[in-house]
């Protein structure tokens, strides 16, 4: 079936360590996207990428690094000059390049210990 | 600055009950409008809405936009337990989709 996978679903880190969250997506949409979502907050926009090897940065892009060798991955990297990673991140992608009608994975929930 | 401002910020209503969520919005060179459902994890999508006035529908969903004033409301009616979600309402800005902050609705047997 088509979709979005992301994974882990959980993940742990301890401060001061970079962590790679994976997003895969067999739709053959060109635009991805990464989010994070703070509890009882809604989504704000880390990095997109509309064609593989470009990527933009989005509203909260500090501390984090994405990269897009291929279509279909989209890997976010929390690196360790982010000072709150704790969140949920979500990973969405779009057949437009105006990110309408964006489908989402499942999330990973990321906790710094 | 571009911005989505939803309201309320969550809601507690009983089975059976109609709720009207709130979605404001100010955005340059506005396109559409699009509404999300989240219930644990992956937001998934509900309506895209473009023109002022025009009801979209689907069972006890319902929303219109308000492109004069601004606005978009989604209503519930006959509400259900399964409709406890937080409901994020969206725009695209540019080449991204800008959120608002979800208004988090729990709807009680």
């Amino acid at each position: 079936d088509g979709g979005i996978t992301q994974s882990p679903k959980y993940l742990f880190r301890k401060e001061g360590q970079n962590v790679t969250l994976s997003c895969e997506q067999n739709l053959n949409h060109d635009a991805m996207y990464w989010y994070r979502q703070d509890p009882g907050q809604g989504l704000r926009l880390i990095y997109y990428s509309q064609i593989v090897n470009d990527f933009q940065k989005g509203d909260i892009a500090e501390g984090y690094s994405v990269s897009r060798e291929k279509k279909e991955s989209f890997p976010l990297t929390v690196t360790s000059a982010q000072k709150n990673p704790t969140a949920f991140y979500l990973c969405a992608s779009s057949n437009s390049r105006t990110g309408l009608e964006a489908f989402f994975g499942q999330g990973t929930r990321l906790t710094v210990v | 600055e571009d911005k989505v401002v939803q309201s309320p910020l969550s809601l507690v209503v009983h089975e059976g009950d109609t709720v009207t969520l709130n979605c404001s919005y100010e955005v340059t060179n506005f396109r559409s409008l699009l509404w999300y459902k989240q219930e644990k994890k992956a937001p998934t999508f509900l309506f895209m809405l473009t023109s002022s006035g025009i009801e979209k529908k689907s069972g006890r969903l319902s929303s219109i936009l308000d492109k004069k004033e601004l606005f978009s409301i989604l209503n519930i009616t006959a509400t259900q337990t399964g409709d406890s979600a937080i409901y994020l309402c969206a725009t695209p800005r540019g080449n991204m989709l800008t959120f608002g902050g979800g208004t988090r609705l729990m709807v009680k047997p």
